[in-house]
C-alpha cells in the first residue's frame, strides 16, 4: 500500500534556485494539500486542491505554486528559493475534505543556503 | 479567527500511567470537528482520533480516549497505560470553514510527550 508518496526526502538548494517537491496519492483522493512544518509553529497550510483542475491558497501561499492536472498528483513549486522556505513539508490526502483524518506522506526536509 | 491551543510544550509520564494533553479551542462554527495527531520522531504523521462536535459520547480508539467539553471548548486527549512507544510530539487540529463549502486545517503547536522507563 503506497498511500502518498513524497519524494525527495532530503534536499538542499541554493538561494533563488527553483524546484519541484512532489506528491502522488494511489487512494483516488479529492483533496490534497501542503503542509510546511517550522520549530514550534505546528503545521501550516500552503495550498490545498478539491480535485483536479482546481486549487486554493492556505496560509501561508507566498512563494510557492501549485498546479493539480490529475487526481492523483499534487506538486508544489518553489519559484525562486529563498532561506525562509527552509523548513520540513507535508503533502496530504483525503477522499472528501478537511473534515476526514488526513493522510500524510513522510515529509520532505529543504534546507535553503 | 479559528485558534488552536495547546499550552503544553513538553509532557512527562511514567510508563503504565495515564497522561492527558490539552488542546482548547476558538470557533464560531456551529458544526465542528477536533483531530489529534501523532508524529513521532521518525517524522511522519500519524492521525489518532476524531471528535465531531454533534458526537453524544467522547471519542474513544483503544488506550486514546478524548475528554471532550463543548462548553469549555476544550478536546484534551487522554493516553491511558502509556507506553515508552508513545514518546513522541501530538499535534491537536480543527478544520476551520473558508468561505463556502471549503474547509482549511488549523493545527496547535504541538505538545512533545515524553515517557519515561
Amino acid at each position: 500500500n503506497a498511500g502518498v508518496t513524497q519524494t525527495p526526502k532530503f534536499q538542499v538548494l541554493k538561494t533563488g534556485q527553483s524546484m519541484t517537491l512532489q506528491c502522488a496519492q494511489d487512494m483516488n483522493h479529492e483533496y490534497m494539500s501542503w503542509y510546511r512544518q517550522d520549530p514550534g509553529m505546528g503545521l501550516r497550510l500552503i495550498h490545498y486542491s478539491v480535485g483536479a483542475g482546481i486549487t486554493d491558497q492556505g496560509e501561508v501561499p507566498n512563494g510557492y505554486n501549485v498546479s493539480r492536472s490529475t487526481t492523483e498528483d499534487f506538486p508544489l513549486r518553489l519559484l525562486s528559493a529563498a532561506p525562509s522556505q527552509t523548513s520540513v513539508y507535508f503533502c496530504a490526502s483525503s477522499y472528501d475534505g478537511f473534515n476526514q483524518p488526513q493522510h500524510f506522506g513522510d515529509g520532505t526536509r529543504l534546507s535553503i543556503l | 479567527a479559528q485558534k488552536i491551543t495547546q499550552t503544553q510544550p513538553g509532557m512527562f509520564v511514567q510508563e503504565k500511567e495515564a497522561v492527558t494533553l490539552d488542546c482548547t479551542y476558538d470557533t464560531s462554527d456551529p458544526s465542528y470537528g477536533l483531530f489529534w495527531y501523532k508524529q513521532p520522531s521518525s517524522g511522519e504523521m500519524i492521525f489518532l482520533i476524531y471528535q465531531g462536535s454533534y458526537d453524544q459520547q467522547n471519542a474513544t480508539e483503544g488506550r486514546y480516549s478524548l475528554n471532550f467539553q463543548k462548553a469549555r471548548k476544550s478536546a484534551n486527549l487522554v493516553i491511558s497505560a502509556s507506553q515508552l512507544g508513545d514518546s513522541a510530539m501530538y499535534f491537536c487540529a480543527m478544520p476551520r470553514e473558508s468561505g463556502g463549502s471549503n474547509y482549511k486545517l488549523t493545527f496547535g503547536k504541538g505538545t512533545l510527550l515524553t515517557v519515561n522507563p
